[in-house]
């Protein structure tokens, strides 16, 4: 079985300050690892992937996250939050077998940036 | 422009009808899943189809079924609708594992 777990439904930075998303996988194989971004009445849209190469994986819009085999996490950072950041994340697995393919979410962080 | 295509945006409609939710592809992918997201639940898997053959079923109710047709457009219907079925549903494309998805803008169903 695959999960991910999102620590923190909300997060409220500064703009200027340091972002960071917490996000804790189990999966019974080396996982495939996924970031999307929510902006209100959209779709999800990809971010970032991590699929077995470099562990530090960099995004789209300044974002990176960086594959923890020993913490089983994959934190989504960004150095300098900016107004436009302010979004919901999901973080997802997938991995292979009956679950090759199929992405599993976590409930997803809505971060807030505050001026 | 994400490259998948929902049709229609917004539904609404009565307890006891059907309805039918619409999505194309990403050109190139194979994959196509359905995604249900609500207040409560989240987002939900429902459902992936590969190349037109069912790969996946996640908890996707009877009431519900879908289709991936010979050009890779995909069908969700929706039937003896329930309030509760009301929410957001996405459609999203992949070209293989570890791609990632393209998600569609998504289908806002109001069942009242």
């Amino acid at each position: 079985a695959q999960s991910v777990t999102q620590l923190g439904s909300h997060v409220s930075v500064s703009e200027g300050a340091l972002v960071l998303l917490r996000c804790n996988y189990s999966s019974s194989v080396p996982p495939y690892l996924f970031w999307y971004v929510q902006y209100p009445n959209q779709g999800l849209q990809l971010l970032l992937k991590y699929t077995s190469a470099a562990t530090l994986v960099k995004g789209i819009n300044g974002f990176e996250a960086e594959f923890k085999k020993s913490e089983t996490s994959f934190h989504l950072t960004k150095p300098s939050a900016h107004m436009s950041d302010a979004a919901e994340y999901f973080c997802a697995v997938s991995g292979s077998g009956t679950n090759a393919g199929k992405s599993t979410f976590g409930d997803g962080t809505t971060l807030t940036v505050k001026p | 422009d994400s490259g998948v295509t929902q049709t229609p945006k917004h539904l609404i409609t009565a307890t006891g009808q059907r309805v039918t939710l619409r999505c194309s592809p990403r050109s190139g992918d194979l994959s196509v899943y359905w995604y249900q997201q609500s207040l409560d639940q989240g987002l939900q898997f429902l459902i992936q189809y590969y190349n037109g053959e069912e790969r996946a079923k996640g908890n996707i109710l009877e009431r519900f079924s879908a289709q991936q047709f010979p050009d890779l457009h995909s069908e969700l219907n929706l039937s003896s609708l329930e309030l509760g079925d009301s929410a957001l549903y996405f459609c999203a494309s992949s070209e293989g594992r570890g791609g990632g998805y393209t998600f569609g803008s998504g289908t806002r169903l109001t069942v009242v």
